[in-house]
């Protein structure tokens, strides 16, 4: 499985776009790039997942670079409730190992 | 998307009694369903994998006799934390993946188990 670096915390404010970036260097060929958001004492919530390129949802963008070595992960136009910890997880979609985790904390 | 419960929700025991906490796909079958354990301010850390009708897959460090875990259907699997300490005093989640094309998993509510 690859390993994945995150930074571990990340500051913004209300109505900013938060960019959180993951460096994922030995992704192999078949991993898919997941992220996954936490909120305290709750389980991990889905948010989006890519093989390359760009992938676009209703809450998010995920942006893959043609390496694959690193991936973006795009909220827009934040607010007070996505103060969580996002989660940068590869793999081939069975068993997921949790990396450290970015904490994003969002002011008014 | 699918849904995951979990029960109980929260649980405080005595040390040295057994606890268990169960697991459902509620609208899924899951073939394979997983466990982890969480400590504050910490990430998940994956305990075991557990596949339908079959024995459990434990992480390295994992005690199997402590934790038991029991996948007897496809939309149900428990976790009995046996002579509970309190250092098992943790946050266990669960998640189900189905077993489309996808292979998505998704994750319970999480149990919050204090040993007393």
């Amino acid at each position: 499985l690859a390993k994945t670096t995150q930074p571990i915390s990340m500051d913004s404010y209300e109505g900013q776009e938060v960019n959180i970036t993951c460096s994922h260097n030995n992704i192999a060929t078949n991993d898919y790039i997941t992220w996954y958001q936490q909120f305290p004492s709750q389980g991990p919530r889905f948010i989006i997942q890519g093989y390359k390129t760009k992938v676009t949802n209703e809450v998010a963008s995920l942006f893959i670079p043609a390496d694959r070595k690193s991936s973006t992960l795009s909220l827009p136009r934040v607010s007070l409730s996505d103060t969580a910890v996002y989660y940068c997880l590869v793999g081939a979609r069975t068993k997921i190992i949790f990396g450290s985790g970015t904490r994003l904390s969002i002011r008014p | 998307g699918a849904v995951v419960s979990q029960h109980p929700s929260w649980v405080i025991c005595k040390s040295g009694t057994s606890v268990k906490i169960e697991c459902r796909s509620l609208d899924f079958q899951a073939t394979t369903m997983f466990w982890y354990r969480q400590f504050p301010k910490q990430s998940l850390m994956l305990m075991a994998t557990s596949n339908e009708g079959s024995k459990a897959t434990y992480e390295q460090g994992v005690e199997k006799d402590k934790f038991l875990i029991n996948h007897a259907s496809l939309t149900l699997s428990t976790l009995t934390v046996t002579s509970a300490h309190p250092e098992d005093s943790s946050f266990y989640i669960c998640s189900a993946m189905t077993s489309g094309g996808y292979n998505e998993q998704f994750f319970g509510p999480g149990t919050r188990l204090t040993v007393l």
